[in-house]
């Protein structure tokens, strides 16, 4: 089953922070962040692990609650080149490392 | 080398035929992934790589849908007898070997093959 992201859409004016949900049903080991912009590739954002160690960039930042099965990614002070729709992509034991089974996506939209 | 690259960008083909798809993986990578988007969804997995040997096969990927690589660089995905349910974006993405953290590196995407079956 692919995890459940929320909200589904969100709308920000420039400077406005936001949060973007990932929750699973599955026990997960990896929790990966992406953003794709209409038309383009998936760009990486960040990889968080269980055991809590994570990778990333700088200007993002994202938590995982192992026992949750839940991950957020926070975006604080959005710019417009923020806009764009996030993916969350998980990896479960028993799998391929990874293999991410990816969500269905949060639509975010920044306005000046 | 910039990054994944994908050819072609845009296949429109009849149901029914044969259609093949070419992925250039970042040169360094050994890790090669296979995904298909359609619209509003995000990527589901379809096949994996490591090297030359296809580790891992979704339930997604039919009889008529066939990957390779033969070589451990570029790969191939083919999708035989196309159906109209097989329009969707195909993206291709490949991951680093090295490091700590190498089970869990990035994945690098391509901008993908858009495949429209009339």
């Amino acid at each position: 089953q692919q995890p459940v992201q929320s909200p589904q859409a969100v709308i920000l004016r420039e400077g406005e922070d936001a949060v973007i949900n990932c929750s699973s049903s599955k026990a997960l080991y990896s929790v990966h962040w992406y953003r794709q912009k209409h038309g383009e590739a998936p760009v990486f954002l960040m990889i968080l692990l269980k055991g809590g160690e994570q990778k990333g960039h700088d200007k993002i930042s994202a938590s995982f609650n192992e026992k949750k099965q839940q991950s957020s990614l926070y975006l604080t002070a959005s710019q417009l080149s923020y806009s764009g729709t996030y993916f969350c992509g998980t990896g479960s034991p028993g799998t391929s490392y990874g293999k991410l089974t990816f969500g269905q996506g949060t639509i975010l939209t920044v306005h000046p | 080398d910039t990054g994944v690259s994908q050819n072609p960008r845009h296949k429109i083909t009849k149901r029914g035929q044969n259609v093949t798809f070419r992925c250039d993986p970042i040169s360094e990578h050994n890790r090669l992934y296979w995904y298909r988007q359609t619209l509003g969804q995000g990527p589901e997995f379809l096949t994996y790589f490591q090297n030359e040997a296809q580790l891992e096969k979704s339930r997604l990927l039919s009889d008529r849908f066939s990957a390779e690589r033969p070589k451990g660089s570029f790969s191939t995905l083919e999708i035989q007898r196309t159906e109209q349910g097989d329009s969707a974006m195909y993206l291709c993405a490949s991951s680093s070997p090295g490091g700590p953290w190498s089970s869990y590196n990035e994945q690098f995407f391509g901008p993908g093959t858009r495949l429209t079956v009339l």
